[in-house]
């Protein structure tokens, strides 16, 4: 059984510029979240997608955005990057989001902005 | 405010040196509490969950327990692979909690031979 695919694995951009991020959840997965991983601040939630509507959104600017399709595919965008989005962005898949159900993440996007 | 914290920050131990791994939360209804164990450069690779107060679940040298105020990962003998990056999180209660967990800010671990 396929994990949590993540693509770019990495990627580097420069400031100002916008960047796509592209998570495929575990076979079934109705639900997609993604997370923000720095050294000085740790992980932190981003957004959550469940059945293409967000249900859940962290306390992040409005550049960061994403979407869910129909097929449960899930992509962020970052637009007008700046060096502070510099990070591993990651996306977890669960079932349906409920307690009880296992959450998985992927392997990361590693952005670096210059 | 919900508030995960993992102590120590780093932990140094010889192959076979016991020890555990200490996560304190405060939330408003726990959904859930999740250990994930991180290697550098990958993802969290999920490791136990747990639900309520008394539980306990095992999986080869590790060992998590739960109170209502927090969470202990017990490494019994452990080996130079268990060295890696221990993530505690909790996801929150009521509506909206859904995925969203607020993850401490981890526990290094070196186990040396």
């Amino acid at each position: 059984k396929a994990g949590v695919t993540q693509t770019p694995r990495y990627l580097i951009k420069t400031r100002g510029q916008q960047v796509t991020l592209s998570c495929s959840p575990i076979s079934g997965h109705r639900s997609v979240s993604w997370y923000q991983q720095t050294p000085g601040q740790g992980l932190q939630f981003l957004f959550e997608y469940f059945s293409e509507t967000q249900r859940n959104k962290g306390n992040f600017p409005g550049r960061f955005s994403g979407r869910q399709f129909s097929n449960s595919r899930s992509e962020m965008n970052v637009s007008t990057l700046e060096l502070g989005d510099s990070a591993l962005y990651l996306c977890a898949s669960s079932f349906d989001g409920a307690s009880g159900n296992t959450i998985y993440f992927g392997e990361g996007s590693w952005l670096t902005v210059v | 405010e919900d508030q995960v914290t993992q102590s120590p920050e780093a932990l140094r131990l010889q192959e076979g040196e016991s020890s555990s791994l200490n996560c304190s939360y405060t939330v408003s209804g726990l959904r859930g509490l999740f250990w994930y164990r991180q290697d550098p450069g990958k993802g969290p690779e999920f490791l136990f969950t747990l639900y309520s107060a008394g539980e306990e679940k095992e999986k080869e040298r590790l060992k998590a327990t739960l109170t209502k105020k927090e969470s202990f990962l017990h490494i019994t003998a452990p080996k130079p692979e268990d060295s890696a990056t221990y993530l505690c999180a909790v996801q929150e209660g009521g509506n909206g909690g859904y995925n969203k967990l607020i993850f401490g800010a981890g526990t290094r671990l070196a186990v040396h031979p």
